[in-house]
């Protein structure tokens, strides 16, 4: 069973550090771009960015482009999601999603989700 | 990248048909048959349920089904059932290389 597996929900202060998890299992985890989205709190999905976990090439969202960085640990099937400095807008759900690509594209599967919530 | 515009909210009786509307611009929706449809039910993620416009994952039932014609995706649920009650997001790729979503819709099953 192709699945993504996150980290457990975060309760950080403002100008705190923060690092989320995004595990995969049952299917070749470089093959595919790893894809995070967040959801503010009673809001829609908003497309953060991409990671190939085959060489760390990461594309972000205009919007958030400089305040996080994606990486991945392809040795351990991991992607992750991080912060330096959490401000309380960051407060959100945050999912992971496999992007499968190429003559097709599709979010599948979705992580559980993280939440994180930022207050001081 | 402006998200996509879906209307916020629409109903249906058991058994009726409903279709969503998820409009784009020729960058996005217009310009490639990569639409795909998810459905996000309160605390849960988001599950695929139609992707390139109109295939269906193994394991969506066959009410679920895909169109588009020009800027415009659908998504219509037929024989529409209480367990189908929840939000549904449209997603497309851009030719910015990235994918945006629509403002999503919520479904009542009346």
């Amino acid at each position: 069973e192709v699945q993504l597996v996150q980290s457990g929900a975060e309760v950080k202060k403002p100008g705190e550090s923060l690092r989320i998890s995004c595990k995969g299992s049952g299917y070749s985890f470089t093959n595919n771009w790893i894809s995070w989205v967040r959801q503010m709190p009673g809001k829609g999905l908003e497309w953060m960015g991409r990671i190939d976990p085959s060489d760390s090439h990461t594309d972000y969202s205009p919007s958030l482009q400089g305040h996080v960085i994606f990486s991945a640990d392809k040795s351990i099937s991991t992607a992750y999601l991080q912060w330096s400095s959490l401000k309380a807008s960051d407060t959100a759900m945050y999912y992971c999603a496999r992007l499968v690509y190429g003559e097709t594209n599709r979010f599948d599967p979705w992580g559980q989700g993280t939440l994180v919530t930022v207050s001081s | 990248q402006s998200a996509l515009t879906q209307p916020a909210s629409v109903s249906g009786s058991p058994g009726q048909s409903i279709t969503i509307s998820c409009t784009g611009s020729s960058s996005d929706v217009g310009r490639y048959n990569y639409v795909s449809w998810y459905q996000q039910h309160p605390g849960k993620a988001p599950k695929l349920m139609i992707y390139d416009v109109s295939n269906r994952p193994s394991g969506v039932s066959n009410r679920f089904s895909g169109s588009k014609s020009g800027n415009t995706a659908s998504l219509t649920i037929s024989g529409l059932q209480a367990e189908d009650e929840a939000d549904y997001y449209c997603s497309s790729y851009t030719s910015s290389s990235t994918q945006v979503f629509g403002g999503g819709t919520k479904l009542i099953v009346l």
